[in-house]
């Protein structure tokens, strides 16, 4: 199966600054890679799939990027509704993975 | 909008079956746009894929529970469902029903998610 590696495993930021969250695939995954927030006690919450598609009334400020085994999740000018924990998940095989997560949480 | 609903029991003993039902509302679990899953997230750790059921019946299982899993659906109910046999305490989780999108291949739909615990 592919292993999907997320670092760092918590993130320290201030309310306003710019978090970058980085997955790593253990084999290539084209650009079937998907981001999802989860905030405490609530299930997983859609923001980009495709590496790089914003889901449906997802904010400007989250975007991604990367392709292959190396993708990248950028959230610009932190608000307090986005200090949750994130995980990337590959869609390219079966069975589907996902990271252990990032906890980004307020500095 | 489509919502996913989990129902069953919240506590078993080891050995035992868990039985846990997805009640779709909303749309019709009968479309062949959908995958529909269900995953697992253990206290405090990760999220862990366990299967799917298609509308065409095509099913896929993940290898860490292959073995002791089984999905189905009920599409005159809106509804599918899954099997573990043999739980042990390692199978205490959260377990969530998703559906996935096809072909863009992401989960955009999630229950709310059921804690079963399995304890003596």
């Amino acid at each position: 199966e592919v292993v999907m590696t997320q670092s760092p495993a918590t993130l320290s930021v201030s309310p306003g600054e710019s978090a970058t969250l980085s997955c790593r695939a253990s084999h290539p995954v084209n650009s079937n890679l998907v981001w999802y927030q989860q905030r405490p006690g609530q299930a997983p919450r859609l923001l980009i799939y495709g590496a790089s598609s914003r889901a449906t009334d997802i904010p400007a400020r989250f975007s991604g990027s990367g392709s292959g085994t190396e993708f990248t999740l950028t959230i610009s000018s932190l608000q307090s509704e986005d200090f949750a924990v994130y995980y990337c998940q590959q869609s390219n095989n079966w069975p589907r993975t996902f990271g252990q997560g990032t906890k980004v949480e307020i500095k | 909008q489509v919502q996913l609903q989990e129902s069953g029991p919240g506590l078993l003993k080891p050995s035992q079956t868990l039985s846990l039902t997805c009640s779709v509302s909303g749309g019709s679990i009968s479309s062949g746009a959908y995958y529909w899953s269900w995953i697992r997230q253990h206290p405090g750790k990760g999220l862990e894929w366990i299967a799917y059921i298609h509308s065409s019946g095509s099913t896929y299982y993940n290898p860490s529970v292959k073995s002791r899993v089984t999905i189905s659906m009920d599409t005159s109910n809106d509804q599918f469902s899954l099997k573990l046999a043999s739980v042990t305490a390692a199978d205490t989780a959260v377990y969530y029903c998703v559906r996935e999108r096809l072909p863009d291949w992401y989960f955009d739909v999630w229950g709310r998610g059921t804690l079963v615990t399995v304890s003596s």
